[in-house]
């Protein structure tokens, strides 16, 4: 069955430091997502993308923030600078259709920890 | 603007015994709405979804919801729970039109032996 894959599972890194997290969605999917869900908290909207640009992004995803799509196969999400405050669980997700009959597939996530 | 409102934050049941996890959402438009499930330290997986067909959604592991928008609920059930089925559970709601997917703030299932 196809899936989303995420790596690195778990990352650790020091404040300050960029960190890039991948994705590869599912091949024949269309949209593409990034949430984040803080340790014992809600899952949270962070960006989509769609035909190479963003499509919609919440008041999370400062410019601190950037998604690419570098080839056919990879979608990726940057964080420049890291703080204490972005420690959380990091989920990629795609789908077919967006909105309507459209549900999100996801990916294991990727922990961040920033010390 | 599409939000979503998950009503109790833990439910415990016995093994056995029905589940009910409550969830109303606002929604503009026409909403899709889904519920997924997430196990200890796993991704999220869907258990069902609704986009307008049947109000009665069946998904996965017995679970089911029905739509009610006069109530703007969506409520999910399942008949008997069973052990495996202690998880968050996540409400999620979606606009017809828009690239965003809204989750509730997550139901956590305990379920007794």
């Amino acid at each position: 069955e196809p899936e989303v894959t995420q790596t690195p599972s778990h990352q650790v890194t020091q404040m300050g430091q960029e960190v890039i997290l991948r994705c590869v969605p599912i091949s024949n999917h269309l949209y593409f997502y990034w949430y984040r869900q803080i340790l014992g908290q809600k899952v949270e909207f962070l960006v989509s993308f769609y035909n190479n640009e963003i499509s919609e992004k919440s008041e999370i995803f400062d410019d601190q923030f950037s998604v690419e799509r570098p080839d056919g196969s990879n979608f990726t999400l940057k964080i420049r600078s890291t703080k204490l405050e972005d420690s959380a669980m990091y989920f990629c997700a795609s789908s077919y259709r967006s909105g309507r009959a459209g549900e999100l597939f996801f990916g294991e996530g990727s922990r961040l920890t920033v010390l | 603007a599409q939000s979503v409102t998950q009503l109790d934050s833990h439910v415990s049941v016995s093994e056995g015994t029905p589940v009910l996890l409550r969830c109303n959402y606002s929604s503009s438009y026409s909403p899709s709405l889904f519920w997924y499930v997430q196990h200890p330290n796993k991704g999220l997986q869907l258990l069902l979804k609704y986009t307008s067909a049947a109000t009665l959604v069946k998904g996965i592991n017995g679970f089911e919801a029905e739509f009610k928008k006069s109530e703007t609920s969506f409520h999910l059930t399942k008949p008997s729970a069973h052990m495996s089925d202690a998880a968050e559970y996540f409400c999620v709601v979606s606009d017809q039109g828009t690239y965003k997917y809204i989750f509730g703030t997550g139901t956590r299932l305990k379920v007794l032996a």
